[in-house]
């Protein structure tokens, strides 16, 4: 089956760390580059970070610049962010999402979406 | 880079059509033909609908359209069905100068009457 799934979620203090990881299975994982893509409770998507199928290329959503890393082990087929000095605005649940390949190209959309994993930054 | 601008909520009857905009800026929407948009209903993942302004995945209903003109895209659901109540997100693409590639909107509740 065709999936990914995010591990790693839960509740950290403010200023605390917390590493999310997804788990991609049932398709070529290093062909693909992948995103983060965040909700806050009750509120609307934000994206938060890219990397291309190689790993060799990354980008940040301004707000998390600096904090956050992201990094993949395509011999794991697995994605990671690595969360630093989070803070309360850090509240979301967190999707990992597969850049979307329509047999032609790839192209600027998300085809493939985990259920997301929760991280609560509170004290 | 702010969020784009959507109706915070959109309604219909069973069998109507409903369009949905997404307003960005030169930098995003109308800079680039790359607008996706995606439904989400309550406590599940996003899924994608539209992609580069107008083109549907495979096994996406016709009834889903998209268009854009300028700074503004726009989503239409023609015939309009209980299973389209849901949440709906427009993402511009915003190009690699910027360091930050997308940008989504602020999402709009459909509700079928």
């Amino acid at each position: 089956e065709v999936q990914v799934v995010e591990s790693g979620g839960g509740l950290v203090k403010p200023g605390g760390s917390l590493t999310l990881s997804c788990a991609a299975s049932g398709f070529t994982f290093d062909r693909y580059s992948m995103n983060w893509v965040r909700q806050a409770p009750g509120k609307g998507l934000e994206w938060v970070s890219f990397i291309s199928g190689g790993g060799t290329y990354k980008y940040y959503t301004d707000s998390v610049r600096g904090r956050f890393t992201i990094s993949r082990d395509n011999a794991k087929n697995s994605l990671n962010l690595q969360m630093n000095s989070l803070g309360v605005e850090d509240t979301a649940v967190y999707f990992c999402a597969r850049q979307y390949y329509d047999a032609t190209a790839y192209r600027r959309a998300f085809d493939l979406w985990g259920q997301g994993t929760l991280v609560t930054v509170s004290s | 880079q702010s969020a784009l601008t959507q109706p915070a909520s959109v309604s219909g009857s069973p069998g109507q059509s409903i369009t949905i905009s997404c307003t960005g800026t030169s930098n995003d929407v109308g800079n680039y033909n790359l607008v996706s948009w995606y439904q989400q209903h309550p406590g599940k993942a996003p899924k994608l609908i539209i992609y580069e302004g107008h083109l549907r995945p495979s096994g996406i209903s016709d009834r889903f359209s998209g268009s854009q003109s300028g700074n503004t895209a726009s989503l239409t659901i023609s015939g309009l069905q209980a299973e389209d109540e849901a949440d709906y997100y427009c993402c511009s693409y915003t190009g690699a100068f910027t360091f930050s590639l997308y940008v989504f909107g602020s999402g709009t509740k459909v509700t079928v009457l």
